[in-house]
């Protein structure tokens, strides 16, 4: 098994630019989410699934969007983006629910310059 | 007030100490207590679960959870270079619905 693999590992975008990060896992997890990592604030929850065609808001969904049209794919969309945007992000699969041990990804940096 | 504190360090200790990271709380609804360990420019992976009051061993590692003082603790015995690191402490609340909440994370620096 994979576990969650994430595209890209880097990226630098211009303000207003959009882009997809792309999150899948081979594990076929019901739960599904996308964190942000900023410096000293800790993982934040922007957006979660709990399974295909199921998908909810977190802490800081604003600036972003969501689909899960499959178990295994789970891809974030940044719609014009913004320096506050620049962030470490990652996703993470579980099977059934935020009480379980989370499978992280190895991230994306984004930079919004 | 956040919901959880965690000091963000950076802690350095020399190898072989022994290493005590803390985290306190204020919401008396969390039951379920854990531990993740990030490396640098890597995704976090668990280190130790813990449901509800008590303490947990596994190797070198120690979870302790205080939930009358709503404080947890991750001992590290005979810490290692390898065990430098950020690690996160993170709670949440009984059913599907509850969420998980994360600490910031403290750094650790193991030195030789």
């Amino acid at each position: 098994n994979a576990g969650v693999t994430q595209t890209p590992k880097f990226r630098i975008l211009k303000i207003g630019q959009s882009m997809t990060l792309q999150c899948a896992q081979d594990m076929n997890h019901n739960y599904m989410y996308w964190y942000r990592q900023d410096p000293g604030m800790g993982l934040k929850l922007i957006y979660y699934s709990v399974g295909a065609g199921i998908t909810d808001k977190g802490e800081v969904p604003n600036g972003y969007n969501v689909s899960r049209s499959t178990t295994e794919d789970f891809p974030l969309r940044l719609e014009l983006a913004a320096p506050s945007q620049t962030s470490v992000y990652f996703c993470a699969s579980n099977p059934r629910g935020p009480n379980e041990k989370l499978f992280f990804g190895s991230g994306t940096q984004l930079s919004v310059l | 007030q956040k919901e959880v504190e965690q000091d963000p360090g950076p802690l350095s200790v020399p190898e072989g100490a022994i290493v005590s990271l803390n985290c306190t709380y204020s919401n008396s609804a969390f039951q379920y207590f854990m531990w993740y360990r990030q490396y640098s420019r890597k995704g976090p992976e668990l280190l130790m679960y813990t449901y509800s009051s008590g303490n947990k061993e596994d190797g070198r590692f120690t979870a302790q959870v205080d939930k009358s003082s709503k404080y947890i603790s991750l001992f590290i015995r005979d810490s290692q270079p390898s065990d430098s690191a950020t690690y996160l402490c993170a709670m949440s609340g009984a059913g599907t619905a509850s969420k998980l909440t994360f600490g910031t994370g403290t750094r650790l620096q193991v030195t030789l």
